[in-house]
């Protein structure tokens, strides 16, 4: 199976910050990466698919990289409402394994 | 509108079982792979079974392989989740999700084993 190792677990930021999330795969999965933001008490929202492309009415502050092993979710400026919980997903094969996710705190 | 609608949850006593169901509508079902995906109480995202679109294949995760079982009837647009030998492990929240990339999710049904 393929592991989905997520770092940090949590990271406290200001307002305007710029805040990095890494996602490292067991082995390569191509570009089969997805991101998505959990806010409490809702459905996970889908904000990176195929490592980098960005899902649609996403703000463009939210991007990706990487490929095979190494990815990254940036947000290049933080705002109040993206205070949640990011994870990451492989899907290139099963089981499907997702990130441990990483709590964004705002300062 | 693409949209999934989870059913079937509720309080079940360690030992038993539980069928939870999923109805897609808004887009052709039997072309997708569905998928169930789970959340236990404030932990993370635990994907737990695929089933292919003929259902020709179906996956499992570990933690639920030989226990669960996930079938889908087309003429139906539903993905059904049998799950047996239920543990506290299970309780969580299962919502059910689309490909690519499980960029659909509905909004879960939630499943707690307790005494």
């Amino acid at each position: 199976d393929i592991q989905m190792t997520q770092s940090p677990s949590a990271v406290s930021a200001s307002v305007g910050d710029r805040v990095t999330i890494t996602c490292r795969a067991s082995q390569g999965i191509g570009n089969y990466l997805a991101w998505f933001q959990q806010k409490p008490g809702k459905v996970p929202k889908r904000l990176i698919y195929d490592a980098s492309t960005l899902q649609s009415g996403v703000p463009s502050r939210f991007s990706g990289t990487g490929s095979g092993t190494e990815f990254t979710l940036t947000i290049s400026s933080l705002q109040p409402e993206d205070s949640a919980v990011y994870y990451c997903l492989q899907h290139t094969t099963y089981p499907h394994t997702f990130g441990q996710g990483t709590k964004v705190e705002i300062k | 509108e693409v949209q999934l609608l989870e059913s079937g949850g509720g309080l079940v006593q360690p030992g038993g079982s539980l069928r939870l169901s999923c109805v897609a509508s808004g887009f052709t079902f039997k072309n997708y792979v569905m998928n169930w995906v789970r959340q236990a109480p404030g932990k993370g995202l635990e994907w737990v079974s695929a089933i292919s679109g003929s259902s020709g294949s179906s996956y499992y995760a570990d933690s639920v392989k030989g226990r669960f079982t996930v079938s889908r009837d087309n003429s139906k647009n539903t993905v059904f989740l049998h799950m047996t030998r239920l543990t506290g492990e299970d309780s969580a929240l299962y919502y059910c999700a689309r490909p690519p990339g499980l960029g659909v999710w509905g909004q879960g049904t939630t499943v707690i084993v307790s005494s």
